[in-house]
């Protein structure tokens, strides 16, 4: 089945320790996309790729960076985790961005705790 | 700044009964709606997605959408302990790419 798959799904990491979230498809999506989310709110945009092009958000601290070697992987890199950082950090992706082809699937998500 | 609104919750419904969400979206230009099912711990699951004005059924659910009120709903019909999870209203707008908005959910809890 096609699918997003994120790994790990739980991610233990000590204060300013650097950690790399990774992110997959199937699905041959062009846009993947990084979301943050903390208990009881919604999912936080952090950024996204429509193929190599690289989007962040305005509001995303300079503490996360994202790379998509290719079509089929993508990851999120915490250079110095905070513990305002733990959340479950969602990947997404959509076949596109416009009406009807810009539903988004999510993975698994990876919960993150920062000791 | 744009704003998806839903009611927290928790919105309890006997077994069997309609569950009725609501979202209300502040962009008037939005263009494409979508409804989200987060059980408690786990990832959003698509269960919706609407793009023009009205009604769309599949299955138990049945999304409603209406652009000049600014408002699109889920109706959940026959509802199941299993349909108990937290249901995330999302609205892309029309703006360079459409960036989904987010609306915090409504909790839904499905009593025996």
């Amino acid at each position: 089945d096609a699918m997003v798959i994120q790994n790990p799904r739980y991610q233990v990491t000590q204060f300013g320790k650097p950690v790399t979230l990774s992110c997959s498809q199937t699905l041959n999506h062009n846009v993947m996309y990084w979301y943050q989310q903390k208990s009881s709110q919604a999912p936080k945009l952090l950024f996204h790729y429509y193929d190599k092009d690289f989007n962040n958000e305005a509001d995303t601290p300079d503490n996360f960076q994202s790379r998509r070697p290719n079509t089929s992987f993508c990851f999120l890199d915490i250079r110095s985790p905070g513990l305002g950082d733990a959340a479950m950090y969602l990947c997404a992706t959509s076949r596109g961005t416009g009406s009807s082809y810009n539903e988004q699937f999510f993975g698994p998500g990876t919960r993150l705790t920062v000791l | 700044q744009k704003e998806v609104e839903q009611n927290s919750g928790p919105l309890s419904v006997p077994e069997g009964a309609i569950a009725s969400l609501n979202c209300t979206y502040s962009d008037r230009v939005s263009q494409s709606f979508f409804w989200y099912r987060q059980y408690s711990g786990k990832s959003p699951e698509l269960i919706m997605s609407i793009y023009s004005n009205g009604d769309k059924e599949d299955g138990r659910f049945t999304a409603q959408l209406n652009k000049a009120s600014q408002y699109v709903s889920l109706l959940i019909r026959d509802s199941q302990p299993s349909d108990s999870a937290t249901y995330l209203c999302a609205v892309n707008g029309d703006d360079s790419w459409g960036k989904f908005q987010f609306g915090a959910g409504t909790q839904v809890v499905v009593t025996p």
